[in-house]
């Protein structure tokens, strides 16, 4: 079976340090990878996604940075953090989609970033 | 862009009330419109979708409702319980696509 792993679970970093937070997928090949944040109370908002190695799409201009150096693997990074990057970030993984799949979100347990 | 509202962002219901979450949807091409439920500190996970191709999908208690036409589609969710209680996150996205859009959440809570 599948099982994606994000770590840390939490994390308090003072504003202008760096960040990086990574997630794994397991029992799949091939997935496509995606990064949420979810700001306290509000939705879920579409930060990068992956649908290979090396291959990533920003969706909102920010100071953050997403790799992915191999190929379950999916990292989010900052050279210097902001307040406003506070949140849950979500990494999350679905089956690489054919024509007529639906591309079903699987997510990871999350990671409780606190900026000071 | 692409664009997903859900309404409301907050409801409160008695215990074995219905409970109605709508959402709207900006891009034409989107085809699968999934829902999700976030129990407090949990991730989010799909509990019902529809395709353009059906109306309406009924699974026990909660049913979707889509109307392509005026880009609409709704949660229904009857005879509540305390265990509905939680975040409700309406989707778009295009079949065979790799991005979902989602709506801001709505937060469940039924009173018993």
């Amino acid at each position: 079976s599948q099982t994606i792993h994000q770590w840390p679970a939490t994390l308090v970093q003072p504003v202008g340090s760096p960040l990086s937070l990574e997630c794994t997928v397991e029992g799949t090949s091939n997935p496509n990878l995606y990064w949420y944040r979810q700001a306290a109370g509000r939705g879920l908002q579409l930060l990068f996604y992956s649908v290979g190695i090396g291959q990533i799409s920003s969706e909102v201009p920010q100071n953050l940075s997403a790799s992915r150096p191999q190929d379950r693997q999916f990292i989010l990074s900052s050279k210097k953090l902001l307040l406003s990057d506070s949140g849950f970030y979500l990494c999350a993984w679905s089956v690489q989609v054919g024509r007529f799949d639906k591309n079903e979100q699987f997510f990871g347990p999350g990671t409780r970033l606190t900026v000071l | 862009g692409e664009n997903v509202e859900q309404h409301p962002s907050t409801l409160s219901v008695q215990e074995g009330d219905s409970a109605v979450i709508k959402c709207t949807y900006s891009d034409s091409a989107s085809n699968y419109f999934p829902w999700y439920k976030q129990e407090l500190g949990k991730r989010p996970q799909l509990i019902i979708d529809i395709r353009s191709n059906v109306g309406e999908k009924k699974d026990q208690r909660i049913a979707v409702t889509l109307n392509k036409t005026a880009k609409h589609f709704s949660l229904h969710i009857t005879e509540t319980q305390p265990e509905d209680s939680a975040v409700y996150f309406c989707a778009a996205s295009s079949v065979g696509g790799f991005k979902t859009i989602f709506g801001a959440g709505t937060r469940l809570f039924v009173k018993a």
